[in-house]
């Protein structure tokens, strides 16, 4: 079984330009959240999609973003970079919401703002 | 959202038994308590969950207190590739926590060959 996938693995963009990552769940899950680990602040939670809607948002600027679409597979979409966006960006995705099954990450999207 | 309190660190020797300890005293009768571990350069993995009774798995064992105020994961036979960050979290199913996990600072577990 394809666990989850995140495309690019490194991404290396100029501040104030957007940026767009992407995640493709196991089969079958309809649950994707996105966090964010920046060096030394661990991580934090950004975004639940499931079913295709957004179910809840972490502490995070409206410029955090995203989408998921109808096979499930979702997107990150960061406008007007700051240098501070630099981190490492993961996707999990799970079957059902928590209560049976924990969720499983992908190895991530290194974001780099320069 | 209930806090939990994990040491910072820990060190342990190959083929022994790890105790990680999770405090959590605030803790409603409705969170789960969820561990993750998180090994160099890669993405959280999941290691086990529960609600008021110990589980086991493949990877580990969880000891949930009578009074759930504290949880202990148990990794029966320590490996190098145990050495990682490992991180207790209480999710609760109501309110603003639906569907997010909030990680903390976790554990670093050290494994000595």
């Amino acid at each position: 079984e394809a666990g989850v996938t995140q495309s690019p693995t490194h991404l290396i963009k100029t501040r104030g330009q957007q940026a767009t990552l992407r995640c493709s769940p196991i089969s079958g899950h309809t649950s994707v959240y996105w966090y964010q680990q920046a060096l030394g602040l661990g991580l934090q939670f950004l975004l639940w999609y499931d079913e295709g809607e957004e179910r809840n948002r972490g502490n995070f600027p409206p410029r955090f973003s995203g989408r998921q679409f109808p096979n499930y597979s979702s997107e990150l979409n960061v406008n007007a970079l700051e240098l501070e966006d630099s981190a490492l960006y993961l996707c999990a995705s799970s079957l059902e919401v928590l209560i049976n099954y924990g969720y499983t990450f992908g190895s991530g999207t290194r974001l780099t703002v320069v | 959202d209930a806090k939990t309190t994990q040491p910072n660190s820990m060190e342990s020797n190959e083929e022994e038994p790890v105790h990680l300890p999770c405090n959590h005293s605030t803790i409603s009768g409705t969170d789960y308590i969820h561990w993750y571990r998180q090994l160099p350069s890669q993405g959280p993995e999941y290691v086990i969950h529960g609600l008021t009774s110990n589980v086991n798995n493949r990877m580990a064992s969880l000891a949930i207190a009578e009074d759930r105020k504290s949880s202990t994961l148990i990794l029966h036979r320590a490996t190098l590739r145990d050495a990682a960050v490992y991180y207790c979290i209480l999710w609760n199913a109501g309110g603003t926590s639906y569907g997010k996990l909030t990680f903390g600072q976790g554990t670093i577990l050290t494994v000595h060959p």
